[in-house]
């Protein structure tokens, strides 16, 4: 069984760039879920994406956005960077249920 | 709106010792979830531990258990005979039974496990 796989492992962008973050999830599960993670914080729920709709949304300005494939993978894109965007992004695979959420390595975002 | 709480923002223990960690939670809903998620310095989220809330039964994963008090809100994680292998960041985590697992994290407990 194949666990969640996020893309890139590490990102470096300068103000005002998109960027563009993928999740492949894990086998079975058809719910995909975007989480940003400051340094020294816990994670803040972005979005969730079931069936390539979005589920639910988080308090995050529409800049972020994202996608689901029919395959369930899924990206984050991010426009217009700003410096507070820096930061760990997690993404997490589930089943509808149960929807116990299973996390990727996640993706080392750094803003200059 | 459900907020997470972790009181201790570092906690140490003796390999081999008994650690407690705390959480608190609030809310207004009856069908939810609460866990326990481990992230070493690897930085991927693991899974330690999921309690229903409608279980009076507190959920027991080896070494791991929690004592959950659904009257108090508090979810506390006890981890038995601590391992060097234990040490990482500590999140408590809810999520509301119609919301399709969608988290809301506490701050953390850095937990430290000395040889």
């Amino acid at each position: 069984e194949t666990g969640v796989t996020q893309s890139p492992t590490h990102l470096i962008k300068t103000r005002g760039q998109q960027v563009t973050l993928r999740c492949s999830s894990q086998s079975g599960h058809n719910t995909v879920s975007w989480y940003q993670q400051a340094l020294g914080q816990g994670p803040q729920f972005i979005f969730q994406y079931y069936r390539e709709e979005e589920n639910g949304r988080g308090n995050f300005p529409p800049r972020f956005s994202g996608l689901q494939f029919p395959n369930y993978s899924s990206e984050l894109n991010v426009n217009a960077l700003e410096l507070d965007d820096s930061a760990l992004y997690l993404c997490a695979s589930s089943q509808r249920a149960p929807d116990t959420q299973y996390f990727g390595p996640g993706t080392r975002l750094t803003v200059l | 709106a459900q907020t997470v709480t972790q009181s201790q923002p570092e906690m140490s223990v003796q390999e081999a010792e008994t650690v407690t960690l705390s959480c608190t939670y609030d809310t207004s809903e009856s069908d939810y979830y609460l866990f326990w998620y481990k992230q070493p310095p690897s930085r991927q989220m693991i899974l330690v531990i999921r309690q229903e809330a409608y279980k009076q039964q507190n959920a027991t994963e080896n070494r791991f258990s929690v004592n959950f008090q659904k009257a108090a809100k508090s979810f506390s994680l006890k981890i038995s005979d601590s391992q060097l292998g234990d040490a990482a960041m500590y999140f408590c985590a809810y999520s509301r039974g119609t919301s399709y697992g969608k988290l809301t994290f506490g701050q953390g407990t850095i937990l430290t496990v000395h040889p």
